[in-house]
C-alpha cells in the first residue's frame, strides 16, 4: 500500500540553525501539506502546496519557513533560523484532490524536531 | 470562522464498553468535509473516515460508527466493544476550503483498560 514517508525521523539542532525536513508524498497525489504538532497539543496546519506553488499558509508559516518540490518526488520544509518554539512533530501529508472526492489526506510518520 | 471543538479531553473506559467521542464544528461554507483521525502512542496519524456535508447517512464499519448531524453541527464517533488497542488520541478535523487545509480539534485521549 502506498504511503507518505518522511526523513529524518528525529532531528536535533541548535537554535539559529537551518533545517530541512523531507517528505515523499504518495506518487499520484497532487496536493501536499505540512502540519505541526507541539507536544501534547493539537495538529496545526502550516501550508498547502499545489501545482508548484503555495495555495494557502497559516500565520505560523512566516518568512522563516519555505517549501519546495525540488523534483518529481520530494517535498521539503525549510526552517531558516530555528527557534526554541519550533520544537514539534512535523507531519507531511498528501491527497489526490483539495476539496471533493478523494481529498482524504494521508500523513507521514512525522519528523520530531528538537531545537536546543 | 472555522473551528472544531472536542470537549472531551480524556475518556477512560474498561475493555468491551462502548464509547462515543464528541465533535462539534463551525463553518459558514455549505460544502465541507469532516474527518476522524487516530493517533496511537507511536505518534502517526491514521485516517479513519471522511464525510461530506451532503451525506448525512450514518454508517457502521465493524466496531466503528459515525453520527453526522448538520442540524447540531456534530460529527460523533462511537467505538463499540472497545479494546485496549483502541487506546489513542482521536482527532476530529474539518476541511472546507479549496486548498484542502484541515482544521483539527484538540483531540480526545481515549484510554481503554483491560
Amino acid at each position: 500500500e502506498p504511503e507518505v514517508t518522511q526523513t529524518p525521523s528525529h532531528q536535533v539542532t541548535q537554535m539559529g540553525q537551518e533545517v530541512i525536513l523531507r517528505c515523499v508524498p504518495i506518487s499520484n497525489h497532487l496536493y501536499f501539506y505540512w502540519y505541526r504538532q507541539i507536544l501534547g497539543q493539537k495538529v496545526e496546519f502550516l501550508v498547502s502546496f499545489y501545482n508548484n506553488e503555495i495555495s494557502e499558509k497559516s500565520e505560523i508559516f512566516d518568512d522563516q519557513f519555505s517549501v519546495e518540490r525540488p523534483d518529481g518526488s520530494n517535498f521539503t520544509l525549510k526552517i531558516r533560523s530555528t527557534k526554541l518554539e519550533d520544537s514539534a512533530m512535523y507531519f507531511c501529508a498528501s491527497s489526490e484532490t483539495g476539496l471533493g472526492a478523494y481529498n482524504e489526506q494521508f500523513f507521514g510518520p512525522g519528523t520530531r524536531l528538537t531545537v536546543l | 470562522a472555522q473551528k472544531v471543538t472536542q470537549a472531551q479531553t480524556e475518556i477512560s473506559v474498561v475493555e468491551k464498553e462502548d464509547v462515543t467521542l464528541d465533535c462539534v464544528y463551525e463553518t459558514r461554507d455549505t460544502t465541507y468535509y469532516l474527518f476522524w483521525y487516530k493517533q496511537p502512542p507511536s505518534g502517526e496519524l491514521v485516517f479513519l473516515i471522511r464525510r461530506n456535508s451532503f451525506d448525512e447517512q450514518n454508517e457502521i464499519s465493524g466496531r466503528y460508527s459515525w453520527n453526522f448531524q448538520k442540524s447540531t453541527s456534530s460529527f460523533n464517533f462511537t467505538i463499540t466493544a472497545s479494546q485496549v488497542v483502541d487506546s489513542a488520541v482521536y482527532f476530529c478535523a474539518l476541511c472546507s476550503g479549496n486548498t484542502g487545509k484541515l482544521i483539527f480539534g484538540q483531540g480526545t485521549t481515549l484510554q481503554v483498560k483491560p
